[in-house]
């Protein structure tokens, strides 16, 4: 089975210019989250989504960022504009909720360099 | 609020000796999910092991073994007989359930360093 798929892997832009990552979450999964990966900050998670729908937003870090969902198959996060500060891997994840737990399955990130 | 703590940020080992990676951690929740992921040079996050906090039966997998104590509230890890291939990022997370789903707390990581 394919596991969670994220591209590019690797990103570097320039200040300001928008950056889009993005996620495929493992067919049948019910949720999605979003993470950021920094050396100071370690892992951080940015927003979940359950069935599509975000949950809590409350990791974004401002305005600059947002996250959307269109369907079971898709997410995507996107910084505009990008500053240096937002220079991290960037994880997706997935799980699907049985029972009263569930286990986050990542993607190999996406390293990105803002200049 | 939860926590988690590796207290042990990098441990080299020379290759065959074992090895444990602590982690302790907090709730206020008497229902809650630890798990170890590993995160290789690679940069990917595996993940290793999920346990429910009713189950303190520890767990061996292989050279892998994870000891879970409510009572202290650890749940460590342990690699016998360390290889090259084990040298990662080790994390350690907690979560809690609720309404709207689980989410985890990740501790700070362990960097293993194995050496030949």
């Amino acid at each position: 089975d394919a596991g969670v798929i994220q591209s590019p892997r690797h990103e570097v832009t320039e200040m300001g210019q928008e950056v889009t990552l993005r996620c495929k979450p493992i067919s049948g999964h019910d949720y999605l989250f979003w993470y950021r990966q920094t050396m100071m900050r370690g892992l951080e998670l940015l927003i979940y989504f359950n069935n599509n729908v975000p949950i809590d937003d409350s990791g974004m870090p401002e305005d600059r960022f947002s996250a959307k969902m269109p369907n079971a198959s898709f997410s995507t996060l996107k910084i505009q504009p990008s500053e240096p500060r937002d220079s991290a891997v960037y994880f997706c994840a997935s799980s699907l909720l049985q029972g009263s737990t569930d286990t986050q399955y990542f993607g190999p990130g996406t390293r990105l360099t803002v200049l | 609020a939860q926590k988690v703590t590796q207290a042990q940020t990098e441990i080299s080992v020379v290759e065959k000796e074992d090895v444990t990676l602590d982690c302790v951690y907090e709730t206020r929740d008497t229902t809650y999910y630890l798990f170890w992921y590993k995160q290789p040079p690679s940069g990917e996050l595996v993940f290793l092991i999920r346990r429910n906090s009713f189950d303190e039966q520890n767990e061996i997998s292989g050279r892998y073994s994870w000891n879970f104590q409510k009572s202290t509230s650890s749940f460590n890890f342990t690699i016998t007989a360390s290889q090259v291939v084990d040298s990662a990022v080790y994390f350690c997370a907690l979560s809690e359930h609720n309404n709207a789903g689980n989410m985890l707390t990740f501790g700070g990581g362990t960097r293993l360093m194995v050496k030949p």
